[in-house]
């Protein structure tokens, strides 16, 4: 089975941009979760999908949002930019909804100036 | 203070050593999640956890729900274990992270 892929892999912006993530989960795959991960803060969770819902969400600005399409896959969507929002952005899928095991996407590299 | 402590921060080992990292956490979990992330950023889930122990290959994780505490144990550690090993877990509908200890081994 191929894995978790996401696009960009490197990706860098203005302040007060907005980016889109992609997130492609293992095939059969229907949870998708996003973290963020900064030398400062370490790994946070951003928010998690499941069947095209979202379940659940951590505690981050308005400016992060979310969807899932009806084949798993996911984007996010980061409006606004601000230089903090650099960071590296990874999705994970797995079977069942949260907590079960999850499969870590390569991630994606923001870099915000 | 944090709500996922991992100690110690950073490790070094000798090629053979038997080595241990701890995970303490103060909310109630539903799972705990022993993860491994490389440099360049790629994380695998070496384990996930809601009670006692398992094992795979040269790794071993354990936990105590009485006591709010994990331990991730590595075997005969060999270099290519050299990496960053996090500390998640699933609660309140969430997943909260530890800040990672960075272990590297000697040949």
């Amino acid at each position: 089975k191929a894995g978790v892929t996401q696009t960009p892999r490197y990706l860098i912006k203005t302040r007060g941009q907005q980016v889109t993530l992609s997130c492609s989960p293992i095939s059969g795959h229907r949870s998708v979760s996003w973290y963020q991960q900064t030398p400062g803060q370490g790994l946070q969770f951003l928010f998690e999908y499941f069947s095209e819902t979202q379940r659940n969400k951590g505690n981050f600005p308005g400016r992060f949002s979310g969807r899932q399409f009806s084949n798993s896959r996911s984007e996010m969507n980061v409006s606004t930019l601000e230089l903090g929002d650099s960071a590296l952005y990874l999705c994970a899928s797995s079977f069942r909804d949260y907590p079960y095991e999850q499969y870590f996407g390569p991630g994606t590299r923001l870099t915000v100036t | 203070k944090n709500e996922v402590e991992q100690s110690p921060q950073n490790l070094t080992a000798q090629e053979g050593e038997f080595i241990t990292i701890n995970c303490s956490y103060s909310v109630g979990i539903s799972a705990l999640h022993w993860l491994q992330q490389h440099p360049g950023g790629g994380i695998v889930s070496l384990f996930m956890l809601s009670s006692g122990k398992k094992k795979h290959g040269r790794l071993i994780a354990t936990i105590n729900i009485q006591e709010k505490h994990s331990s991730l144990h590595i075997t005969a550690s060999h270099p290519r274990d050299s990496a960053v090993y996090i500390c998640a877990v699933a609660a309140n509908n969430d997943m909260r992270f530890g800040a990672g200890t960075r272990l590297t081994v000697k040949p």
